[in-house]
């Protein structure tokens, strides 16, 4: 099916360690972004790319590195995990028209991440 | 910076009533608002989204409406349905400069009650 894969589902980590959430698209969309949802904080946006070889930081960067080597593929490296990170976090993609922002919104399933 | 509040967080209503939902947003230069839908443990679902030239979108039993210069919007369901029950998300797109991406509320958790 089209659509934003997300992997893992699930994941447990020790602070400290790194790891790498996975995120595709098969819909050529040129904009994707990564969002964290916390209990009472709604979702957050933590990185985004406007298309392959450019990206940028959003509102909760720190922590967190991104690239965009192909229009598919955004993946999201936690650098050294802390308890803090323990979120769910959703990668999302969309298609831009210009000067009347983004539209086709499509989110993943999230990955469940829990720093001890 | 651009926050939206929605209101009421919770909503529990009985099969069949009809109902609405309310998002505010405090800066006004936005290109679109956006209504998803978040089932338990799953991701959102885009259900409506207003351009910010447009004052209304409607599919099926949903209407939203958009008062950009008030910064309000509203989502009507009608005649609801058990399977209407979810935690609905409102999000604006800024126009105005800074990161792009969505600003979400908390959503409204909302059950409906067969």
């Amino acid at each position: 099916n089209a659509g934003v894969t997300q992997t893992p589902k699930f994941q447990v980590l020790k602070t400290g360690q790194s790891m790498t959430l996975q995120c595709a698209q098969d819909m050529n969309h040129e904009y994707m972004s990564w969002y964290r949802q916390d209990p009472g904080m709604g979702l957050r946006l933590i990185h985004y790319s406007v298309g392959a070889g450019i990206t940028d930081q959003g509102e909760v960067p720190n922590g967190y590195n991104v690239s965009r080597s192909t229009t598919e593929d955004f993946p999201l490296r936690l650098l050294s995990a802390a308890p803090s990170q323990t979120s769910v976090y959703f990668c999302a993609s969309s298609y831009s028209k210009s000067g009347q922002g983004t539209y086709g919104y499509t989110f993943g399933s999230g990955t469940r991440l829990t720093v001890v | 910076k651009q926050e939206v509040t929605q209101i009421p967080a919770a909503l529990s209503v009985p099969e069949g009533e009809n109902l609405v939902l309310n998002c505010s947003f405090t800066d006004s230069a936005i290109y679109n608002l956006q209504w998803f839908r978040q089932d338990p443990g799953k991701g959102l679902t885009s259900l409506l989204l207003i351009q910010s030239s447009q004052r209304e979108q409607t599919s099926g039993r949903l209407n939203a409406s958009l008062d950009k210069s008030s910064g309000r919007s509203t989502l009507y369901i009608a005649a609801s349905q058990p399977g209407d029950s979810a935690t609905y998300l409102c999000a604006v797109e800024n126009s105005g400069g800074g990161a792009d991406g969505l600003t979400f509320g908390k959503g409204t958790h909302l059950i409906i009650q067969p």
